[in-house]
Parts: C-alpha cells; sequence; structure tokens
C-alpha cells in the first residue's frame, strides 16, 4: 500500500518567493496534519485537518502561511514570502481518526530558503 | 495538558547490548503512547503503541515497551542492539479522551551503536 506521499523532496529557493509543498495522505485516512521539524524546536504542529476541514491551526506561525484541503486525497502548504528563519523539514501525516490510532508520516520536504 | 520527557538526547551503546530509551509523560487522562522510530532523511514510523489491556507492548524490530501507571512511563527497550538500530526515536502521548486531541512528542533521542 502506498504511504503518505510528500513532494517535492528538496526544495531550495531564495528569501521572498512562494514556496508550495504537497501531500497526498493514505487513502482512507480522515485525519492530516503538517509538521515542521527543527533542530531547535523538535516537532511542532502546523495544523489539523479533518475531513478536509481546518481543525487545529494554533501551530501556523503567521500569516506567511497557509494551508489547504480541497479533497480528501491532497493538501498544500503554502509560505508566501518566504525567509530564512522558514528553513527546516516539513512532514506530512495522516491518519484514520480513530483516536487510539497512530499517524503515518511521509519522507518530508527538506526545505532552504537562502 | 500533556507533556512527554525523554531522558538523554544521546544515547550510546555498543552492538549486543541492551537497548533502554526512557519516556515518562504526565497526562489529565488515561493517555495513548506511541514510540516511532527516524532513519535519516526520513519521516517517522511507528514502532509500537499502546492504548488499553497488557501493558507490555510489543513492535517491530525487536523491541518492546511498557507502560507503567504508577510510574507515569513507558520506556523502550531491546535486548541486543544491531547497527540498524542507529536512529533518533520518539515517544508520544495522546489523552485517550473524545473528540479532537493532540499529540505530544518528545524531544527525540539518538541512538547510537557503537560496533
Amino acid at each position: 500500500d502506498a504511504g503518505v506521499i510528500q513532494s517535492p523532496r528538496h526544495e531550495v529557493t531564495e528569501m521572498g518567493q512562494e514556496v508550495t509543498l504537497r501531500c497526498k495522505p493514505i487513502s482512507g485516512h480522515n485525519s492530516l496534519f503538517w509538521y515542521r521539524q527543527t533542530m531547535m524546536r523538535g516537532l511542532e504542529l502546523l495544523i489539523y485537518f479533518n475531513n478536509n476541514v481546518p481543525i487545529d491551526d494554533s501551530g501556523m506561525p503567521e500569516d506567511r502561511f497557509s494551508a489547504k484541503m480541497p479533497n480528501a486525497s491532497f493538501s498544500t502548504l503554502k509560505i508566501q514570502p518566504s525567509e530564512p528563519r522558514d528553513s527546516a523539514v516539513y512532514f506530512c501525516a495522516s491518519s484514520d481518526g480513530q483516536g487510539n490510532q497512530p499517524q503515518h508520516f511521509g519522507d518530508g520536504t527538506r526545505l532552504s530558503i537562502l | 495538558a500533556q507533556s512527554v520527557t525523554q531522558l538523554g538526547s544521546h544515547v550510546s551503546v555498543s552492538e549486543g547490548a541492551l537497548v533502554l530509551l526512557r519516556c515518562n509523560y504526565s497526562s489529565s487522562v488515561p493517555p495513548y503512547l506511541f514510540w516511532y522510530v527516524q532513519y535519516p532523511n526520513q519521516g517517522l514510523q511507528l514502532l509500537l503503541k499502546y492504548t488499553t489491556g497488557a501493558t507490555l507492548v510489543k513492535g517491530i524490530n525487536g523491541f518492546e515497551a511498557e507502560f507503567k501507571k504508577s510510574e507515569t512511563s513507558f520506556h523502550l527497550t531491546k535486548p541486543s542492539a544491531h547497527m540498524s538500530d542507529a536512529a533518533e526515536y520518539f515517544c508520544a502521548v495522546k489523552p485517550s479522551s473524545g473528540g479532537y486531541q493532540k499529540v505530544t512528542f518528545g524531544i527525540g533521542t539518538k541512538l547510537q551503536v557503537i560496533p
């Protein structure tokens, strides 16, 4: 079975550019999560969707960050404009929504903002 | 409120030695507990989970963990370390009460296996 698929795997861009990260969750999973991982702050939850609806976006750093889930099989995380401090590994994860079920992670997007 | 504490951000063991990675949690309601492993340039992969029932949980790659309510601990063990176990390990807690509950991850423990 296909796991969570993220693209691109690596992204290098200049400060001020728009960055779009993409995620395809596991088919049948109704919960989707975006995380950011850095050495300093560890793994941080950015936003959580349930049935395509954003439920918890309290972790979104600021207005430069936005996330959408137009359907059950696709989500995007956009940063506009990007800044060097946004450099991190961004993970997408999905789960089937039942409380005791684990989250399944993609392999992440390593983002470098120059 | 909930929290996870992983004691030791770096742990080194010799190949063939016991692996013990510590995790303590705090949670206002009975928790679900998880251990994940992360290999370089990969996402987190579930090793094992505790939800209800038997407190000794067996996972993949020979790992196991024991839920000890009285000690609020969920330590991860493996009797004999293998070189392929070198990775970062994350403990995570989620309240078992209904509705949306956020998963809280520990800071991670990097395991080094010395030949």
